[in-house]
């Protein structure tokens, strides 16, 4: 039973446009939620996280929108660069302890120029 | 920022032969390291939880033999593919939660093994 669902599987956005990627959880006892960043070859960066006692997140071009109620949240990145071309995993877990990460199964964005 | 060190980042061994990969916490100590294994175009897929001190949780289906998890210190673990074949060539990826990021997880580089 996948615990982590994303969508889309791939995503084709041009340069300067909103790329947005969805993730759905199961468990109700995961409060921290992460999105990684991987390149080919690499291993997975943290690019943003959130608890789930707030709704949005921003860092810079990065957002995280969290509907607790719907058990949902997104990765919204503005004015996507080609730059920002990879693999983008969502994430969830317990925040304490010594929990593993459940990963959705990644989503692969092209930003074409 | 917290940095988890992964050594070798390429290997190349025969088949039959062992091949170590180390996964080394810099500035924090980690007494929990996680072990994951992902094919191409696919999700991380976790191998084990390597416990400081104590023996490693292997996931349902991970050969606990072939997989062999040390943890010897705060600030190492290893994992030994013993007797590869080429159906072990992968991507193999640790990491440990960081106190520096605030209890967020921190990767390693991964190491690609390729068994010929």
């Amino acid at each position: 039973q996948q615990q982590v669902k994303q969508s889309p599987q791939s995503l084709i956005v041009q340069k300067g446009g909103i790329s947005i990627i969805n993730c759905a959880y199961e468990n109700t006892a995961f409060d921290y939620f992460p999105w990684y960043q991987q390149f080919p070859g690499k291993g997975p960066a943290l690019l943003i996280a959130i608890r789930p006692d707030v709704s949005e997140k921003k860092e810079g071009r990065f957002t995280i929108s969290f509907n607790k109620s719907a058990k949902q949240f997104s990765l919204h990145i503005m004015d996507s660069q080609p730059g920002d071309s990879a693999t983008y995993f969502c994430a969830a877990t317990k925040a304490s302890g010594s929990y593993q990460l459940t990963f959705g199964k990644g989503t692969k964005l092209s930003v074409i120029p | 920022g917290a940095v988890v060190s992964q050594h070798p980042s390429r290997v190349i061994c025969k088949s039959g032969t062992s091949v170590k990969i180390e996964c080394r916490s810099l500035d924090f100590q980690a007494t929990t390291m996680f072990w994951y294994r992902q094919f191409p175009k696919q999700s991380l897929m976790l191998m084990a939880t390597s416990n400081e001190g104590s023996k490693a949780t292997y996931e349902q289906g991970v050969e606990k033999d072939k997989f062999l998890i040390n943890h010897a210190s705060l600030t190492l673990s290893t994992l030994t593919v013993t007797s590869a074949h080429p159906e072990d060539s992968s991507f193999y990826i640790c990491s440990a939660r960081t106190p520096q990021a605030n209890y967020g997880y921190t990767f390693g580089s991964g190491t690609r093994l390729t068994v010929v």
